[in-house]
């Protein structure tokens, strides 16, 4: 089965904190994605990667970077935590090809207090 | 641009009835995918099923079904039956040359 593991199931974290969310798939993927979910906005993609050093922002960048220096990590950060991203962070990830679909990760609820 | 739109953002019913989710979409794109995920409370999404533009065969699986009209763009979800062990956050989602974009969800609520 395809495991696609965040490394935390839930984060506190101060206003102006530099954090780290990681994700980490086992079945040499090469695309991978972060979306964010809030209720009533459904998911909304932050960033995305088809390839390792590769980067692609999607609809919601602002405030957030990734990093993707192996295949099967990809890393997102907020360079300077605000209260308005608190919200539930999840990672995804897929066999490069239209025809496939992702699979998630058990997600990451992030409060920034 | 691609856009899902599912209209029912909560669905109260009992169970053993049926219940149909619906989703429209809107793409340019000549070839696409459509797929359906649940989200049960533990959070994390679980893949129901994928649809490619080229194939408009109803499928069922159980006591799912899903009906896929690209006429009036549509991908419908049909519960037959349902069972408490259905409530879940129930997402569409597209993906054309673009990543997945999802519907903003559908929250159903099955009562014994």
């Amino acid at each position: 089965d395809v495991k696609v593991t965040q490394s935390s199931r839930y984060l506190v974290k101060r206003t102006g904190e530099k954090v780290f969310l990681e994700c980490v798939q086992d079945m040499d993927h090469e695309n991978m994605f972060w979306y964010r979910q809030d209720p009533g906005l459904g998911l909304r993609l932050i960033y995305f990667s088809y390839d390792v050093k590769m980067k692609e922002k999607g609809d919601i960048p602002e405030g957030y970077s990734v990093s993707r220096e192996k295949k099967e990590r990809f890393s997102l950060i907020l360079e300077s935590a605000s209260t308005n991203q608190t919200s539930m962070y999840l990672c995804a990830s897929r066999v490069q090809g239209g025809n496939t679909e992702a699979f998630f990760g058990q997600g990451t609820r992030l409060t920034v207090v | 641009a691609q856009k899902v739109t599912q209209a029912q953002t909560e669905i109260s019913v009992v169970e053993k009835e049926d219940v149909t989710l619906d989703c429209v979409y809107e793409t340019r794109d000549t070839t696409y995918y459509l797929f359906w995920y649940k989200q049960p409370p533990s959070g994390e999404l679980v893949f129901l099923i994928r649809r490619n533009s080229f194939d408009e065969q109803n499928e069922i699986s159980g006591r799912y079904s899903w009906n896929f009209q690209k006429s009036t763009s549509s991908f419908n979800f049909t519960i037959t039956a349902s069972q408490v062990v259905d409530s879940a956050v129930y997402f569409c989602a597209l993906r054309g040359n673009t990543p997945l974009v999802f519907g903003k969800g559908t929250r159903l609520s099955v009562i014994a």
